[in-house]
């Protein structure tokens, strides 16, 4: 049973760094695309973007000079980290396994998401 | 930020059927690239519904059906339940410089 599990601190002061992490059980991470997506309160889902245990990464435009992703396979999880955050970054986080073809991705596994609040 | 639209709430009483649709552009859903459905009930995360357009994980109820044609998808609940009410979200790749992936911006689905 494929189960995903987000971890990291609930409350970020604005210009520093949100840290998390998602632990994978029930499947090896060396297969599929881990993918961190967000929804703010009350509003729609936000693709962030994903880590292949190859090492390969993507990432969303508006965000790619902020994000950084990476995959520790000795302890099957990956983590994401977002850089200068502000009051717009508050959302709840979730991580999720991506089954790629090349007419795109979809999520299968979903972690059950963390609260990050972006707040001094 | 979205460039899937969806209408904000769609409604039915039970036993009938309603319809989600999912308008996108030529840079994604007309583009061919799949479209996949989530489901997503308050304070949890969103499940997987329809992938590749037309279908269902196991476990998910076959009144849940999917479609495609040119840039528009929809899902289909064809007898509708009052566990179903839900939000319901369309998500596709996209081949612009907006996102690599991108969801729709979500319908509320409410059980008459």
């Amino acid at each position: 049973q494929v189960q995903l599990q987000e971890s990291g601190p609930g409350l970020v002061k604005p210009s520093e760094t949100l840290s998390l992490t998602c632990a994978v059980s029930g499947v090896g991470i060396s297969t599929h695309y881990w993918t961190w997506i967000r929804q703010s309160p009350g509003k729609g889902l936000e693709w962030i973007g994903y880590i292949h245990y190859s090492g390969t990464t993507n990432s969303h435009p508006s965000l790619k000079s902020r994000v950084t992703t990476s995959v520790d396979s000795s302890r099957n999880q990956f983590s994401l980290k977002m850089t200068s955050v502000t009051t717009a970054d508050t959302a709840i986080y979730y991580c999720a396994r991506g089954s790629h073809s090349d007419r795109g991705s979809y999520y299968d596994y979903w972690g059950q998401g963390t609260l990050v609040t972006v707040s001094s | 930020q979205f460039v899937l639209t969806q209408p904000p709430s769609v409604s039915g009483a039970p036993g009938q059927r309603v319809t989600i649709s999912c308008t996108g552009s030529r840079s994604n859903i007309g583009a061919g690239y799949d479209v996949h459905w989530y489901q997503q009930f308050p304070g949890r995360a969103p499940k997987l519904l329809i992938y590749g357009n037309i279908n269902r994980p196991s476990g998910v109820p076959d009144r849940f059906s999917g479609s495609k044609s040119g840039t528009s998808a929809s899902l289909a609940i064809t007898g509708l339940q009052t566990e179903d009410e839900a939000d319901y979200y369309c998500q596709a790749h996209d081949n612009s410089l907006s996102a690599l992936y991108v969801f729709g911006t979500g319908t509320k689905v409410t059980v008459l």
